[in-house]
């Protein structure tokens, strides 16, 4: 059973482009959650979401930023005019509907870099 | 709100030494605890957890037991190996969908 895969692992934008990070949550998980670590910092909740809706989004900047988690394919975490501050590791997890909350299951991240 | 601090790195022990990395909470009400381990390159791994007073969660030879009196879950492993080194991350759950993590501490075990 392949893990939450994100992709791609490393990504370099120039400031003012946009960065579109993809994960996919393992097999028979319904539930996607997105986090950001800025260096130095811990994981940082962003938004949760199921399938085709937002859950919770009150960690995600209110500018800029947008998740969805459409019925067919990856979550994605779309960033629209990437600032140097954006530069992070973004992490998504993922859980099944059974167990719900407590069990997240994370992927090995998408290292963004803003040049 | 919730907050989770835990102890600054980096942590260097010798193999078979004693390991205790230590972690404190902030929270209203009971939350959830949980250590999650990182290895190099990889993605956060959920290591052991404890969901109410008492509990002691423990996994791979680590243990950890919530400690509602003193706010803490401290996380320890009795004798280290190499294979251990990684970076661990004290967090929490209380009533919503996030999880709140500490920084994280790294653990380097040398032969």
């Amino acid at each position: 059973n392949a893990g939450v895969m994100q992709n791609p692992r490393h990504l370099v934008r120039r400031r003012g482009q946009e960065a579109r990070l993809r994960c996919s949550p393992m097999k028979g998980h319904s539930h996607v959650y997105w986090y950001r670590q800025l260096p130095e910092e811990g994981l940082k909740f962003m938004v949760y979401l199921q399938k085709e809706n937002i859950i919770d989004e009150s960690g995600m900047p209110k500018e800029r930023f947008s998740a969805e988690f459409p019925k067919e394919g990856p979550s994605i975490l779309r960033i629209q005019q990437v600032v140097r501050g954006d530069s992070a590791a973004y992490f998504c997890a993922s859980s099944p509907p059974a167990t719900g909350r407590d069990e997240q299951y994370f992927g090995p991240g998408t290292r963004l870099t803003v040049t | 709100g919730n907050s989770v601090t835990q102890m600054e790195g980096p942590v260097t022990l010798s193999e078979e030494a004693f390991l205790t990395i230590n972690c404190t909470y902030t929270a209203t009400g009971y939350p959830s605890l949980f250590w999650y381990v990182q290895y190099p390159g990889e993605g956060l791994q959920l290591l052991l957890k404890a969901t109410k007073a008492d509990d002691k969660g423990s996994n791979k030879g680590f243990e950890a037991t919530y400690r509602k009196e003193t706010t803490s879950f401290h996380l320890e492993k009795g004798s280290v190996q190499v294979s251990d080194s990684a970076v661990y991350f004290c967090a929490l759950r209380n009533s919503g969908y996030a999880l709140n993590f500490g920084k994280g501490t790294s653990l380097l075990v040398t032969p």
